[in-house]
């Protein structure tokens, strides 16, 4: 099973700062996705990645989210002026089409405060 | 907007006593449906993706079924254990493979 790894495991900003968050996967796949749980709800498709380009993204992923990947390795999600609202744990997933898997890393617990 | 409903949100049972849990679904935006098992602190780990009508996957104790015409698939544990604790989450694929909704999870807590 594909090994997905993000950093940091939990960050706390100020309202209004931007944030990074970084997805590393262990194997070479070229679909990635951002998700969000914010607590005591359900988990949030952000937005799926493929090839360099944005392929979909929900309503939730306005002008204040962007992703990238940088280095061709990493898979970094950015906010740009968080909210109180942005306050969830965020998860990157690697997925395989052929078989329709996805793997995800452990998370990010982003705290805005 | 995609509503995937999954029942009970929770459930309580004994160590060796099976059980199983449903997810429901639109039948009309099938795609794939996948099933993960989450424990806290951890990432959801994949169980099974399903495509067919009519699929059953089977992992160790745990078992799926798929119906994709009524839109509904049951998850089972067999002789349930204390590790099989955790949030068990479906999620439709409904865009192929593109985006995926959840489910809110049933979370199961096996007592010793």
């Amino acid at each position: 099973e594909p090994e997905v790894t993000q950093t940091p495991s939990h960050q706390v900003t100020q309202m209004g700062q931007e944030v990074i968050l970084r997805c590393v996967p262990i194997s070479n796949h070229l679909y990635f996705y951002w998700y969000r749980q914010i607590l005591g709800q359900k988990v949030e498709f952000l937005v799926s990645f493929y090839n360099n380009e944005i392929s979909e993204k929900s309503e939730i992923f306005d002008d204040q989210f962007s992703v990238e990947r940088p280095d061709g390795s990493n898979f970094t999600l950015k906010i740009r002026s968080t909210k109180l609202e942005d306050s969830a744990m965020y998860f990157c997933a690697i997925g395989t089409p052929r078989t329709y898997e996805q793997y995800f890393g452990p998370g990010t617990r982003l705290t805005v405060t | 907007i995609l509503n995937v409903e999954q029942s009970p949100q929770s459930l309580h049972v004994q160590e060796g006593d099976s059980t199983n849990f449903t997810c429901s679904f639109p039948s009309s935006n099938f795609y794939a449906l996948h099933w993960y098992r989450w424990e806290t602190a951890k990432s959801p780990e994949a169980l099974f993706v399903m495509t067919l009508n009519g699929d059953e996957k089977k992992k160790g104790r745990i078992s799926a079924t798929l119906n994709t015409k009524e839109g509904y698939s049951y998850l089972y544990i067999k002789g349930s254990q204390p590790e099989d604790s955790a949030t068990y989450l479906c999620a439709l694929d409904s865009g192929g493979y593109q985006k995926v909704t959840f489910g809110i999870g049933t979370k199961l807590q096996v007592i010793p």
